[in-house]
C-alpha cells in the first residue's frame, strides 16, 4: 500500500458526460501527479500541483481541470467525454523539497470507461 | 533536456532463468534514476532508485540495477525469475523535483514461462 487513495476505482459513464476523479496523497507530502494510461498512448503525465499550486502541465486536454485543495487531497475533472478518454487515471504524489531523487507514490488508479 | 529508452517492449524468460531489463537514459544533469513495476490493474511500486550513492543498487523481491555513466545505461537484473515477475516494468529518469522533469520509459512487458 503506497499510501496515497485514490476514489472511484472504476467508473462507466457515457460520452459528453462530466467526472471527478478524487486523490488523497500519502501524509505529509505536497506534491500531486496526476498521469492518464492507456494501451495506445502509454503513460502520460497530466499535472502536477505543489502545495496547492499548479507546478507543471503535461499533456492535459484542454476539456480536463484540476485542483489541490488546502487538506492537500486533489481532484481532476473530465468534462465533454469522449471514447478516446477511457484509461485508468493514477494518481501520485511525493514529499516536500527540492532536488532530484523524490520518489514518486502511486495511487492503485481509476478506471474510466466511456461509453 | 532528458529521455529514456528502454530498449524491449517485451522481454520472455523461462521460470529460474536470469532477467535482464534494459534502459538506456538521456540526461543534462546528474540524474536520479528508478525503476518500477506494475502488476495488471494495479498501481506503479518503486522497484529501486538510484541518486549518486552507490552505483549498485539492490531493490525489492531480488531485483537489482547498475548505473553506469560511461553507458548510459541503467539496466534491471534479477538471477532467477518467478512466474510472479511477470508484469510491466518502467524505467524513470529525474533530475528534478519530479513531475515533468520525471520522465518514464514507455515499458517493458516481462513474461515469465514455466
Amino acid at each position: 500500500d503506497s499510501g496515497v487513495t485514490q476514489t472511484p476505482k472504476h467508473l462507466i459513464t457515457a460520452t459528453g458526460q462530466r467526472v471527478t476523479l478524487r486523490c488523497s496523497p500519502r501524509s505529509g507530502d505536497l506534491s500531486v501527479y496526476w498521469y492518464q494510461q492507456s494501451l495506445d498512448q502509454g503513460l502520460q503525465f497530466l499535472i502536477q500541483y505543489y502545495n496547492g499550486e499548479e507546478r507543471a502541465k503535461g499533456n492535459i486536454l484542454e476539456r480536463f481541470s484540476a485542483q489541490q485543495f488546502p487538506d492537500l487531497h486533489s481532484e481532476l475533472n473530465l468534462s465533454s467525454l469522449e471514447l478516446g478518454d477511457s484509461a485508468l487515471y493514477f494518481c501520485a504524489s511525493s514529499a516536500p523539497g527540492t532536488g532530484g531523487g523524490n520518489t514518486i507514490y502511486f495511487g492503485e488508479g481509476s478506471w474510466l470507461t466511456v461509453v | 533536456a532528458q529521455s529514456v529508452t528502454q530498449l524491449d517492449s517485451h522481454v520472455s524468460v523461462s521460470e529460474g532463468t536470469p532477467v535482464l531489463l534494459r534502459c538506456n537514459y538521456s540526461s543534462s544533469y546528474s540524474p536520479s534514476l528508478f525503476w518500477y513495476v506494475q502488476h495488471p490493474n494495479k498501481g506503479l511500486q518503486l522497484l529501486l532508485k538510484y541518486t549518486s550513492a552507490a552505483t549498485l543498487v539492490k531493490g525489492i523481491n531480488g531485483f537489482e540495477a547498475e548505473f553506469k555513466k560511461s553507458e548510459t545505461s541503467f539496466h534491471l537484473t534479477k538471477p532467477s525469475a518467478h512466474m510472479s515477475d511477470a508484469a510491466e516494468y518502467f524505467c524513470v529518469v529525474s533530475d528534478g523535483t519530479g513531475g515533468f522533469k520525471t520522465i518514464f520509459g514507455a515499458g517493458t512487458r516481462l513474461f515469465v514461462k514455466a
